[in-house]
């Protein structure tokens, strides 16, 4: 079982439709990470959080310590947002980066 | 504020050819890490710096990679004698440093193909 679990691996949308993705954990962590990487692009860091929940934009990144679960949601989801959306977990001490699979999220006009 | 710069962005290589990749992370950060990503996977942690210090290296295949950071800074990472299953992205990232909490700035990676 990967240490970090993401569902779906694949989102199909329409545009405009409220998207929500999810990751779990196993570990204890020091924060977890949202991260969006584009075809051929690299990784851009959304949000890094450790409780509650952060917003910036369409994007709202939500996380339950006592769960070990996160969910990142886009609102009035644009094609422009096609991505592969990637959790990450940082442990304590060395803070190394676990990743999920990635969710790969299309977003159709 | 300038990203994370590596080059070059692509480069494709026969098997047993040595490569290297180079990295500049963004200035100030004190950790520099090194990944690859193989297509449909996550990327997974080669190797992390702290200044010119290694703080993990427990993924890195060490009969044919190696990486430096020898001033603290700029950092290379070498394959040498590359084998098919090396073809992957690899993506440089760097953060303030250990115990900061800081989030990862990543390099837009270089893209490798053995053949």
């Amino acid at each position: 079982k990967n240490e970090v679990e993401q569902s779906p691996q694949n989102l199909t949308a329409q545009e405009g439709e409220f998207i929500t993705i999810n990751c779990s954990y196993s570990v204890g962590i020091s924060a977890l990470h949202w991260l969006q990487q584009h075809p051929g692009g690299g990784i851009v860091s959304l949000f890094m959080l450790s409780s509650g929940k952060k917003k910036h934009g369409r994007l709202i990144a939500t996380i339950n310590i006592q769960e070990k679960h996160s969910s990142l949601h886009i609102t009035a989801s644009h094609p422009r947002d096609s991505a592969v959306y990637i959790c990450a977990v940082s442990n304590f001490g060395n803070e190394k980066l676990t990743f999920g699979t990635g969710t790969r999220l299309t977003i159709i006009p | 504020e300038a990203g994370v710069a590596q080059s070059p962005r692509y480069k494709i290589i026969e098997k047993r050819q040595s490569v290297a990749f180079w990295c500049n992370p963004i200035s100030g950060h004190a950790t520099l890490y090194w990944y690859q990503q193989i297509l449909g996977q996550g990327p997974k942690l080669l190797i992390q710096f702290q200044n010119n210090g290694v703080v993990d290296d427990s993924q890195l295949p060490k009969d044919r990679f190696s990486a430096e950071r020898l001033k603290g800074v700029d950092s290379t990472l070498k394959i040498q004698p590359a084998k098919l299953e090396d073809s992957a992205v690899y993506l440089c990232a760097s953060s303030l440093g250990l115990g900061r909490n800081s989030p990862l700035h990543f390099g837009n990676g270089t893209r490798l193909t053995v053949t």
